[in-house]
């Protein structure tokens, strides 16, 4: 049964504009989120998180926002660049579970010029 | 600062022989994990622990697999017979117990069983 969800195996964008990947998840106990970046032959990176009590975060180009009551978030990043183009994850945890995290199948995002 | 440091990077072995994977956590850090990654099936965790006591081990997929950490800054991950199935990336990764539940990786040994 997979918890986090990530629907679009792959994306494309230009570079400039924005990009937007998403992520639904089932369990309603889980109250924290992550989205970590991969690029090939490396570890997953954190890039941003979100906790419960908030529906967005911001950090410069990247912008998570939390919709609880649809069981979704998602991960803006304006302006794409080239550099972007790596797989995202979105994982969750609920507090309940030490910190536990579920992770999502991932979205490859690619940023053509 | 050192991230998490996994060794090997990369481990060929045939069917039947024993694998070792080793990690070293972030310095300070009270948590570690093992993760899995397939295609098929993504990013699993396979075993953390907190304070170098195994917490939860659910995602151990077999009794061949077995993982410890005899202290703060070691943890070792054991395939004993290893099979072709075991192929895969494997991930350790840590975090401070008490912050944010955000986890650090350690940058893979990709496994290949034959």
């Amino acid at each position: 049964d997979q918890q986090v969800k990530q629907n679009s195996p792959s994306l494309s964008v230009q570079e400039g504009r924005i990009s937007i990947l998403n992520c639904d998840y089932t369990n309603s106990m889980f109250d924290y989120f992550l989205w970590y970046k991969k690029y090939p032959a490396e570890g997953p990176t954190f890039l941003i998180s979100i906790s419960s009590i908030k529906d967005k975060n911001e950090d410069g180009r990247f912008t998570v926002f939390l919709n609880k009551s649809a069981k979704h978030l998602s991960l803006h990043i304006v302006p794409s660049q080239p550099g972007d183009s790596a797989v995202y994850f979105c994982a969750a945890s609920d507090y309940g579970t030490a910190s536990k995290l579920t992770f999502g199948t991932g979205t490859r995002l690619q940023v053509t010029l | 600062d050192a991230g998490v440091i996994q060794s090997p990077r990369h481990e060929v072995t045939e069917m039947g022989q024993e694998v070792t994977l080793r990690c070293k956590p972030i310095s300070g850090h009270n948590s570690l994990f093992w993760y899995r990654q397939t295609m098929m099936r993504g990013l699993e965790l396979l075993i953390y622990f907190n304070n170098n006591v195994p917490i939860d081990d659910s995602g151990m997929p077999e009794d061949r697999f077995s993982a410890k950490m005899p202290n703060a800054s070691f943890s070792t991950l054991k395939i004993q017979p290893s099979e072709p199935r075991d192929s895969a990336v494997y991930f350790c990764a840590s975090r401070l117990a008490g912050g944010t539940d955000t986890q650090y990786f350690g940058p893979g040994t990709r496994l290949t069983v034959l």
